[in-house]
């Protein structure tokens, strides 16, 4: 059974960093893209970037929001994706997703997600 | 404003069927692939098309997906009482190097 897991969310101030970790199992990790998508509290959707599989270069795509503040990585030998959040902002308040991308194409699964809360 | 445009909520009576719209742009839907999701209240979002009209296993016949041109729809039919959740459409934006959702639809099932 495919399985996602968030962790590492919580409370942290307006400027501080916080990095979340997302565990994979039941699946090869590193043959796959893994996504981060976010949803602020009765909000939409949002998605905040992907890393792509070693295979395709282990490259990242990051959205507009976060770009320069937010790093996405990978560790395929602990099966686990990093999402590195620097001078965190109020609006980056939200419940975080880490996904499966396949191909880039859909995201087909989605861990339960984790509360990020920047507030003083 | 998101760059996919969806209606804010839709409703039918049990029994009956729905159709969700998601319009676009040539830089996404026009040339990439779309999906859709289903997020029951309080859980994460699940799969529910992908590839435009192509349903995962477990998902029932009863959800359709199609697309024409800059625009996709979702369908359901034989409404249910567990449907009442919230559709996103998705898909890759190629002029902005990034993943695209509409806003989402609220489906109620009178």
């Amino acid at each position: 059974e495919v399985q996602l897991v968030e962790s590492g969310g919580g409370l942290v101030q307006p400027g501080r960093s916080l990095r979340m970790s997302c565990t994979g199992s039941g699946f090869t990790f590193r043959d796959y893209h893994i996504n981060w998508v976010r949803q602020a509290p009765g909000k939409g959707l949002e998605w905040v970037g992907f890393i792509r599989s070693k295979a395709y270069g282990g490259t990242t795509e990051d959205a507009a929001s976060v770009k320069g503040r937010f790093t996405i990585s990978r560790d395929d030998s602990k099966s686990i994706a990093y999402l590195q959040m620097n001078s965190l902002k109020t609006e980056d308040t939200a419940v975080y997703y880490c996904t499966r991308f396949y191909n880039g194409n859909y995201i087909d699964y989605w861990g339960q997600g984790t509360l990020v809360t920047v507030s003083s | 404003q998101s760059v996919l445009t969806q209606p804010p909520s839709v409703s039918a009576a049990p029994g009956q069927k729905v159709t969700i719209s998601c319009s676009g742009s040539s830089s996404n839907i026009g040339n990439n692939y779309v999906s859709w999701y289903q997020q029951l209240p309080g859980t994460a979002p699940k799969l529910l098309i992908y590839d435009n009209n192509k349903r995962p296993s477990g998902i029932p016949d009863r959800f359709s997906g199609s697309k024409s041109a800059t625009s996709a729809t979702l369908g359901i039919t034989g409404l249910q009482t567990g449907d009442e959740a919230d559709y996103y459409c998705g898909t890759w934006d190629s002029s902005l190097s990034a993943w695209v959702f509409g806003g989402g639809t609220m489906l109620t099932v009178l």
